[in-house]
């Protein structure tokens, strides 16, 4: 059975880079799309961006400038970076693992449990 | 970016009742959406993609229906397990985009 953690600070400072790792037990990295998604404070669910270990990774238009996720084989983990945090940056950080069903349904089918990030000095 | 709406934003309601939660997208989206289950603490849990299509395992309770622009996602005879917050997404444009959030009250 496939299963996702997320890791990493749970506070970061405004202007830093907020860094997390997903780690992926039961499956491998290497045979799915992953993708981040965050949920803000009194907010919906934001995806972040996508990610496979041999492609172009997709990422949200108004989070392009700032965001990197990328895949460690090796690791068989998933990384997400967020340069330049502000308070808006402030959430649960999901990753999911993304599947294709009936050839064009891509569907976020497997989450993490989440990780809360705080943006403060 | 494509708008996701969803009404009511919270419901309280009875075990045995029948519960219809609605997402409007702001534009077409065909049948690109999916519908997720949210308990306090954990992930989002995948329910119905392709608007109507159960994935595997979800009990017969839930139901999807819709195209275009309106969906609803549907739980007849509410069970305790169901309460928890309904998310619909749209994967039919890039940036894919959520609703804010049904919130289910048992």
């Amino acid at each position: 059975q496939v299963q996702l953690q997320e890791s990493g600070p749970g506070l970061v400072r405004p202007s830093e880079t907020l860094s997390l790792t997903c780690t992926v037990s039961g499956g491998s990295v290497s045979t799915f799309y992953w993708s981040w998604i965050r949920l803000a404070p009194g907010q919906g669910l934001e995806w972040i961006g996508y990610t496979y270990y041999s492609g172009r990774p997709y990422y949200h238009p108004s989070l392009k400038s700032r965001v990197t996720i990328s895949a460690d084989t090796s690791q068989n983990q998933v990384s997400l970076r967020l340069s330049s945090v502000t308070a808006s940056d402030t959430a649960v950080y999901y990753c999911a693992r993304l599947n294709r069903y009936n050839w064009s349904h891509w569907v976020h089918e497997i989450w993490g449990q989440g990780k809360s990030v705080t943006v403060s000095s | 970016d494509i708008q996701m709406t969803q009404s009511p934003s919270s419901l309280s309601a009875s075990v045995g009742d029948r519960v219809t939660v609605t997402c409007r997208a702001s534009q077409d989206i065909r049948n690109y959406l999916a519908w997720f289950q949210q308990k306090p603490g954990n992930g989002p849990k995948f329910l119905i993609f392709a608007a109507s299509s159960l994935q595997t395992g979800v009990p017969t309770r839930f139901s999807g229906s819709g195209s275009g622009r309106e969906f609803t996602l549907t739980i007849s005879n509410l069970q305790p397990d169901d309460f928890g917050t309904y998310y619909c997404q749209q994967y039919n444009d890039n940036p894919w985009t959520f609703g804010r959030g049904t919130k289910v009250e048992i």
